[in-house]
């Protein structure tokens, strides 16, 4: 089954400076991959998604890269902000499987300001 | 706010026992999805629902059970509870438009469970 790989577990960014997390997966048929922001004692939150047939999407600060020949995509933020301090999961989603969700491990970003 | 409305927040129980999750989806989206996470495990998938039909399966065991009612709100059953099992439980969403490319999912406040 698809596997997911997530680094780093933990990173720590000045306000304003850039953050990236990447992502690895092992199954060649997964075509979705969703960003998630989980803050403490909430459910995970959407905040960018990309689709196998685009390799770049941005939306604002958040911006996600796709390789498929790699099997890899990445998450950047630019300009951090104390507020983007929370837990960032990826995850992957072969749809012929119907839909469901493989998470990585998780990457603690915390801001300092 | 997803949209997505899950009940209890908190469940506290002892082991052995049996407690039922309720979620409700979003307006107008036919998919539920049921998601395990814990300290251990991270978050992992058990079970999809599509508009009353079981759509997918992931590790779910066996004393796990879940079902979608006709006005597609979704209920998960945990049977002969044990301490392995307190975790946060969520509930996501989708419309399932189809068409091959993935679905948004969205996830709702989750249910603590901790069995003592």
């Amino acid at each position: 089954g698809e596997n997911v790989e997530q680094h780093p577990s933990t990173l720590s960014v000045q306000e304003g400076d850039s953050a990236v997390i990447k992502c690895t997966y092992s199954d060649s048929a997964s075509n979705y991959f969703p960003w998630y922001k989980q803050e403490l004692g909430k459910g995970p939150q959407l905040i960018i998604d990309i689709r196998s047939n685009v390799g770049e999407k941005k939306d604002q600060r958040i911006a996600v890269t796709l390789n498929k020949t790699a099997k890899h995509f990445s998450l950047h933020i630019t300009e951090t902000q104390p507020e983007d301090s929370a837990v960032y999961f990826c995850a992957a989603a072969a749809t012929e499987y119907g839909n469901k969700l493989v998470f990585g491990a998780g990457t603690i970003l915390r801001v300092k300001s | 706010d997803s949209g997505v409305t899950q009940t209890p927040k908190h469940l506290i129980t002892a082991t052995g026992q049996r407690v039922t999750l309720r979620c409700s989806p979003r307006s107008g989206d036919l998919s539920v999805y049921w998601y395990q996470q814990s300290l251990d495990q991270g978050l992992q998938f058990l079970i999809q629902y599509y508009n009353g039909e079981e759509r997918a399966k992931g590790n779910i065991l066996e004393r796990f059970s879940a079902q979608q009612f006709p006005d597609l709100h979704s209920e998960l059953n945990l049977s002969s509870l044990e301490l392995g099992d307190s975790a946060l439980y969520f509930c996501a969403s989708s419309v399932d438009l189809g068409g091959g490319l993935g679905d948004t999912q969205y996830f709702g406040p989750g249910t603590r469970l901790t069995v003592l």
